[in-house]
């Protein structure tokens, strides 16, 4: 099972939008609906941001939307705060009781 | 509240063994899959496989099959890990993380603080 496929960094300024690609196939996101993504900062566990592609936890602010289409998925983080600075992974269900994770997206305030 | 409390840090020698362990509480821990996921210096994160505490049942990622054993103890909630012929390239922080709905395979919506293991001769 190939890592899903991220950017490696991505950037914006505090208060714009900035939106991380997911890409999988159509044996993982292309075929579930169970794309996740997770925060990382640095020295700490990873933290769940977005389930079910679309669905925040409790907790997790309405500035984080997840969304697919066909093989990529994607997360957008609106009005970005410096708080967002961290590593981003996606993850996906990719059949036969087995999970995969993104190669993981730098996310810098400039 | 609910909590995963993972065991200190190890240190092993190229082909040893470690066992990592991960303590539940705040919920009935038979009731979510525990999945285990590291993540070595400075890389991305690396899904292992998970275990299903109510079962016992097993599923492990292909590239750790025949070297990784997942385990669990119900009457102190506590899952553990194996993996044997360890490696340098074995070195990394390894998570253990709760599956998010009951008895299904979904997301990871709590994690262990994540526990060192460094393989070095």
């Amino acid at each position: 099972q190939s890592a899903l496929t991220q950017p490696p960094s991505a950037s914006g300024s505090p208060g714009q939008s900035v939106t991380i690609s997911c890409a999988g196939t159509s044996s993982d996101v292309g075929y579930y609906n169970y794309v996740s993504w997770y925060q990382q900062h640095p020295g700490k566990a990873p933290k769940l941001m977005i389930y079910e592609v679309t669905k925040r936890p409790s907790g997790v602010p309405d500035r984080f939307s997840g969304s697919k289409s066909g093989n990529t998925a994607s997360l957008t983080v609106s009005g970005l705060q410096a708080e967002d600075e961290a590593d981003y992974y996606c993850s996906s269900y990719a059949g036969s009781n087995n999970f995969v994770f993104g190669t993981g997206t730098k996310v810098t305030v400039l | 509240q609910v909590q995963l409390v993972q065991s200190g840090a190890e240190v092993k020698k190229p082909g040893a063994s470690v066992k990592v362990s991960c303590k539940a509480s705040g919920y009935t821990f038979t009731a979510h899959y525990i999945h285990w996921v590291r993540q070595a210096p400075g890389q991305g994160l690396e899904w292992m496989g998970w275990i299903n505490p109510n079962s016992g049942g097993t599923n492990y990622a292909q590239k750790f099959q025949g070297r990784v054993t997942m385990s669990r103890d119900t009457s102190i909630s506590t899952a553990y890990m194996d993996l044997s012929r360890l490696r340098s390239d074995d070195t990394a922080v390894y998570y253990c993380a709760r599956d998010l709905r009951p008895y299904q395979l979904n997301s990871l919506d709590v994690w262990g603080q994540g526990t060192t293991v460094t393989v070095s001769s």
